[in-house]
């Protein structure tokens, strides 16, 4: 069946250091990968998306790489800030014919000050 | 308007009534979804519709559940003799390309309590 996983676990760093966060899929190849931030109480908001011909995508301090042969998506946030803590999701369509995102369940991001 | 508004923000229903909670997306956007998170967990697709082709109902978690999109605009998510375990924030997210390859834009949500 088709996957998405991300580490349920909350990952907790410190200010300043680099957050590293896995999206991981199983059985298909999605022609992109999303990611997006969710605060407590409300809706996902789209941060970046990026394409199978793309290896990596940056926008200010956040970094995404894709590799199609792993079937895996890192995220990367530089310089992380308190303000960064939030749980983030990766979205892909998958190739059910569904025209809809399907999410992954989300990791918590905490930024320690 | 600006974003995705969703409205009531809150609603609290005894087990067996029917709600309707309802989607305001943004202008121009042709493309509307409708997706469930219960505490904890991910978002699970429920319906989609895109400009006037037949909606994909197939994430519909029974024929209790069903929605509209009049005029290719506002949607109303009807859950008819509520059950408990449809307690959730319903969260609508619309954008403008089918797919989404542009980004959807979520809602805030309506926070459904069945007592």
């Amino acid at each position: 069946s088709q996957k998405i996983e991300q580490n349920s676990e909350a990952l907790n760093i410190q200010e300043g250091k680099t957050a590293t966060l896995t999206c991981n899929y199983t059985n298909y190849s999605p022609a992109y990968l999303q990611w997006y931030r969710q605060d407590p109480g409300r809706g996902p908001v789209f941060l970046l998306l990026i394409r199978e011909n793309e290896k990596e995508k940056r926008k200010e301090r956040l970094k995404v790489t894709f590799d199609t042969t792993l079937k895996q998506s890192l995220f990367h946030i530089t310089a992380s800030q308190p303000a960064d803590s939030a749980t983030y999701l990766c979205a892909l369509l998958m190739d059910t014919g569904r025209r809809a995102l399907t999410f992954g369940s989300g990791t918590r991001l905490q930024v320690q000050p | 308007g600006a974003g995705v508004s969703q409205s009531p923000s809150n609603k609290v229903t005894e087990k067996g009534k029917d709600v309707e909670l309802r989607c305001d997306p943004i202008s121009g956007h042709t493309a509307l979804y409708w997706y469930r998170q219960s505490l904890g967990q991910g978002l699970e697709f429920l319906i989609y519709f895109q400009g006037n082709s037949a909606p994909d109902k197939s994430g519909l978690p029974s024929d209790r559940f069903s929605a509209e999109r009049t005029g290719g605009s506002v949607s109303t998510l009807t859950i008819q003799r509520t059950q408990q375990e449809d307690s959730a924030v319903y969260l609508c997210a619309s954008s403008y390309r089918q797919g989404g390859s542009y980004g959807y834009t979520f809602g805030s949500g309506t926070r459904l309590t069945v007592v």
